[in-house]
C-alpha cells in the first residue's frame, strides 16, 4: 500500500488567500484525522471522520478553516482566508475500523507558509 | 486542565545503553495510550499500543510500561542505535476515543 498521501508537500502563499490542502487516506480505513503541528503548539488533532462523517471538530480553531469528505478516498483541508499564523506542517492520519485497531498512520504532511 | 508532560529537553545516550522516556498525564482516564516516533521533516510512525489494564508491552528492543496510579508511561529502547535517534510522542485517547492528544515529545540523540 501506497501509505497516507497528502498533497501540496509546501505550499506558500499570501496572507488572505485560499488555501486547501488534500490527502487521500489508506485503502480500507474508516477513519481520517487531520492535525497541525508548530513548534509552540505542538501536535493538535483538528478534525476527524468516520465513514466520510466529521465527528469531532472541536479542534478546528476558527471558521476559516473547512474540511470535507467527499468520499472514502479522499478529503480535504480549506483556510479562506489565511493568516501568518496558520503557518505550520499540516498531517492527515488515517485509521482502520474494529475493537483495537487504534493505531493511525500519518502521511508526510504539508508544510504551509503564510506570508 | 488535562495536560501531557514529556521530558522537553533532549535526552543523549551512548549507543548500546538503554533510553528512559517519560510521559506524565493528568486529569486523564485514557483507554490506552501510544507511542510514535518521528524523525525530522516526516509523518509520526506508530510504534505501541498499550491499555490500562496492561502493565507491560514488548516489540523487539521496544518495552512500554503503563502505571494508571502513577499516571505514567515509560518507553524504553534497549541496545540503543544511532538509527534510534528521533522525536519520541507519546499520545492518549480523548472522550472520543479514536481521537488522540500528543505530548510535546522528547528528541533521544544516540551517540556512536
Amino acid at each position: 500500500d501506497a501509505g497516507v498521501i497528502q498533497s501540496p508537500r509546501h505550499e506558500v502563499t499570501e496572507m488572505g488567500q485560499e488555501v486547501t490542502l488534500r490527502c487521500k487516506p489508506i485503502s480500507g480505513h474508516d477513519y481520517l484525522f487531520w492535525y497541525r503541528q508548530t513548534m509552540m503548539r505542538g501536535l493538535e488533532l483538528l478534525i476527524y471522520f468516520n465513514n466520510n462523517v466529521p465527528i469531532d471538530d472541536s479542534g478546528m480553531p476558527e471558521d476559516r478553516f473547512s474540511a470535507k469528505m467527499p468520499n472514502a478516498s479522499f478529503s480535504t483541508l480549506k483556510i479562506q482566508p489565511s493568516e501568518p499564523r496558520d503557518s505550520a506542517v499540516y498531517f492527515c492520519a488515517s485509521s482502520r475500523r474494529g475493537q483495537g485497531a487504534y493505531e493511525q498512520y500519518f502521511g508526510p504532511g504539508t508544510r504551509l507558509t503564510v506570508t | 486542565s488535562q495536560k501531557i508532560e514529556q521530558n522537553s529537553e533532549a535526552l543523549n545516550i551512548q549507543e548500546g545503553k538503554t533510553a528512559t522516556l517519560t510521559c506524565n498525564y493528568t486529569n486523564y482516564s485514557p483507554a490506552y495510550l501510544q507511542w510514535y516516533r518521528q524523525d525530522p521533516g516526516r509523518g509520526p510512525v506508530f510504534l505501541l499500543l498499550i491499555r490500562e489494564n496492561e502493565k507491560e508491552k514488548r516489540k523487539e528492543r521496544l518495552k512500554v510500561t503503563f502505571d494508571t496510579t502513577l499516571k505514567q508511561s515509560l518507553f524504553h529502547i534497549t541496545a540503543s542505535q544511532p538509527a534510534d535517534s528521533a522525536t519520541y510522542l507519546c499520545a492518549l485517547d480523548g472522550t472520543g476515543r479514536r481521537a488522540l492528544t500528543f505530548g510535546s515529545g522528547t528528541r533521544l540523540q544516540v551517540q556512536p
